[in-house]
């Protein structure tokens, strides 16, 4: 089984630090994605990355930036935290042409 | 462009009815369409999936049918249990050839009662 693992739960920081979630997989996916939910949006893609060191934006990426140094790793940055990125963060990798496999999510919360 | 509307919830049932949960979509080409599941505190698991138009998608005892003519992808179940309570997501992957891009809708949330 593919295991998508998210470093936190649950995340609490300040406005203005500087805040990262990690992400690894395990099964040598190629791509692998972040998207933040909120209640009545879904899910909306912040950036993806199908190869190492490559990366692309997806529907909301401001606020954010990404960093895949590592093929099983995607690290989500929050450059300068702000109350309106207080989401749940969820992780995905995917092979090919193969359904996406998500993380249990980090529920991130900035006072 | 690409979109995926599903019905509000949440949807409240007593164990043992029947549910649907209503998807429709718009989408340029030929997507594949997807059910997703969130257990409460856990992330998303693929349900079920449906590649082209008249598919049907199985898993569980869901099933769910590609119907390009009216552009759904309707999720149903003939009795529910309570362990079926979650949020459900609905989502496409748009045919372009190029990144791997899921859409998905709002979800709906389900409530099983015993």
């Amino acid at each position: 089984d593919v295991k998508v693992t998210q470093s936190s739960r649950y995340l609490v920081k300040r406005t203005g630090e500087k805040v990262f979630l990690e992400c690894v997989q395990d099964m040598d996916h190629e791509n692998m994605f972040w998207y933040r939910q909120d209640p009545g949006l879904g899910l909306r893609l912040i950036y993806f990355s199908y190869d190492v060191k490559m990366k692309e934006k997806g529907d909301i990426p401001e606020g954010y930036s990404v960093s895949r140094e590592k093929k099983e790793r995607f690290s989500l940055i929050l450059e300068s935290a702000s109350t309106n990125q207080t989401s749940m963060y969820l992780c995905a990798s995917r092979q090919g042409n193969q359904p996406q496999h998500f993380g249990d999510g980090t529920r991130l919360s900035i006072l | 462009g690409n979109s995926v509307t599903q019905m509000e919830g949440p949807v409240t049932l007593s164990e043992e009815a029947f549910l649907t949960i209503n998807c429709t979509y718009t989408a340029t080409g030929y997507p594949s369409l997807f059910w997703y599941v969130q257990y409460p505190g856990e992330g998303l698991q693929l349900l079920l999936k449906a590649t082209k138009a008249d598919d049907k998608g199985s898993n569980k005892g869901f099933e769910a049918t590609y119907r390009k003519e009216t552009t759904s992808f309707h999720l149903e179940k003939g009795s529910v249990q309570v362990s079926d309570s979650a949020v459900y997501f609905c989502a496409l992957t748009p045919f372009s050839g190029g990144y791997n891009k899921l859409i998905f809708g709002a979800g709906t949330r389900l409530a099983v009662h015993p």
